[in-house]
């Protein structure tokens, strides 16, 4: 059973591009969860998405960063006109359920140069 | 919305001594508290979990105790040993459509 899929797991983008990051859950998880982690900080939530449905983004950024979780398809978090504050380790973590354990992928690792 | 707070920042011990972290939360309709644990570079890992209806739950070297009533629970690991030098992350969440919320940390260095 594979994990959590993400990739790309290391990004370059220069400042003003976009950045979009994926992540394919453990099979039989219908819940996929973002958080972002700066360098020598912790994990901070960022959204919470089903299928179709985003159920929680109160840790999203007003502007610039946007999150999917199509019928089809890896869940994808994009970030609009990136500035280097954008840069962090972000991780996609999935569950099967409400309240129940969530596993991580290895991360994505985002540079803006 | 949810907060954990999480103490010590750093934490250095000798092998063969117990290392203690502590945690507290905000929220009272907290009912699941995982501690994950995260080498350098590498993906956050479950190393045990407690629910509210218990109190303790030991797995070898590993123990977590929960206070609801003082809203703080601990992660207690016996006999440390270099490997288990990594940062350790508390976490607190209800079960009703919220996701996790973590504490800041604990960088745990343990030397031979």
């Amino acid at each position: 059973n594979a994990g959590v899929m993400q990739n790309p797991r290391h990004l370059v983008r220069r400042r003003g591009q976009e950045a979009r990051l994926r992540c394919s859950p453990m099979k039989g998880h219908s819940h996929v969860y973002w958080y972002r982690q700066l360098p020598e900080e912790g994990l901070k939530f960022m959204v919470y998405l089903q299928k179709e449905n985003i159920i929680d983004e109160s840790g999203m950024p007003k502007e610039r960063f946007s999150a999917e979780f199509p019928k089809e398809g890896p869940s994808i978090l994009r970030i609009q006109q990136v500035v280097r504050g954008d840069s962090a380790a972000y991780f996609c973590a999935s569950s099967p359920g409400d309240g129940n354990t969530i596993y991580f992928g290895e991360g994505s690792w985002l540079t803006v140069v | 919305g949810e907060n954990v707070e999480q103490h010590p920042s750093t934490l250095s011990v000798q092998e063969g001594d117990s290392a203690v972290i502590k945690c507290t939360y905000s929220d009272s309709a907290s009912n699941y508290f995982p501690w994950y644990k995260q080498e350098l570079g590498k993906r956050p890992q479950l190393i045990i979990d407690i629910r509210s209806n218990v109190g303790e739950k030991k797995d070898q070297r590993i123990a977590v105790t929960l206070n609801k009533t003082a809203k703080h629970f601990s992660l207690h690991i016996t006999e440390t040993q270099p490997e288990d030098s990594a940062v350790y992350f508390c976490a607190a969440s209800i079960q009703a459509g919220t996701a996790l919320i973590f504490g800041k940390g604990t960088t745990l260095s343990v030397s031979s």
